[in-house]
């Protein structure tokens, strides 16, 4: 089985300010990792993805991701976030073992701050 | 292109009715699953279909149900529903079972 903690559950940041919104994830066999973004009364919009190969994820919109298997974790980060970066953010992973049972985390709301 | 279509995109029932959900994938997409997204909460798996068979099931009663088309479209039907079935229902497609998932704007059904 496996789960997913995103450790933040709201995060306020100035315009402009750098950012990082937390994963956590435990799994017994090998995932996929995916970062989604939420706008208020919309679907999710894949942000980036690893599955396999450089842990360093670049995505839409700035943002980037890092995977450390050591430490089981996928922070997202940008180096300066724009007001219009006011979203929910839910991490998630897939078992890549075939199949496609997602499970994501409760979610990070950013809110960027004139 | 057109993106993951749902139908409809509000809906409001009682306790105790039937609903009906419809999904369109993305054209050349062959899997599709549904979420179900509570307010304040990720979404959770419910059914995930490919080449018109269920390929995966959530911790959902059954009262959930699912199916998929010839055409890859999928429907999720809920019996008697209740209050706490009240959520944004999510489709999302994906080309195969191991690819990214894109997802539709939902709908959000309502229980009174």
């Amino acid at each position: 089985a496996q789960s997913v903690t995103q450790l933040d559950s709201q995060v306020p940041v100035f315009e402009e300010a750098p950012v990082e919104l937390r994963c956590n994830y435990s799994s017994s066999v090998s995932v996929y990792l995916f970062w989604y973004v939420q706008y208020p009364n919309q679907g999710l919009q894949l942000l980036l993805k690893y599955l396999s190969g450089s842990t360093l994820v670049k995505g839409i919109n700035g943002f980037e991701a890092e995977f450390n298997k050591s430490q089981t974790s996928f922070h997202l980060r940008k180096p300066s976030v724009h007001i219009s970066d006011t979203a929910e953010y839910f991490c998630a992973v897939t078992p890549n073992t075939g199949g496609f049972k997602t499970i994501f985390g409760a979610g990070t709301r950013l809110f960027v701050k004139a | 292109d057109a993106g993951v279509t749902q139908s409809p995109t509000h809906l409001i029932k009682t306790r105790g009715q039937q609903v009906t959900l419809r999904c369109s994938p993305i054209s050349g997409h062959k899997s599709v699953s549904w979420y179900q997204q509570v307010l304040g909460q990720g979404p959770q798996f419910i059914f995930q279909y490919y080449e018109k068979e269920e390929r995966g099931r959530g911790n959902f009663p059954d009262r959930f149900s699912a199916r998929q088309f010839p055409n890859y479209s999928s429907e999720l039907n809920v019996n008697a529903l209740l209050l706490g079935d009240s959520a944004l229902y999510l489709c999302a497609s994906s080309f195969s079972s191991s690819t990214e998932q894109y997802f539709g704007p939902g709908t959000r059904l309502t229980v009174t």
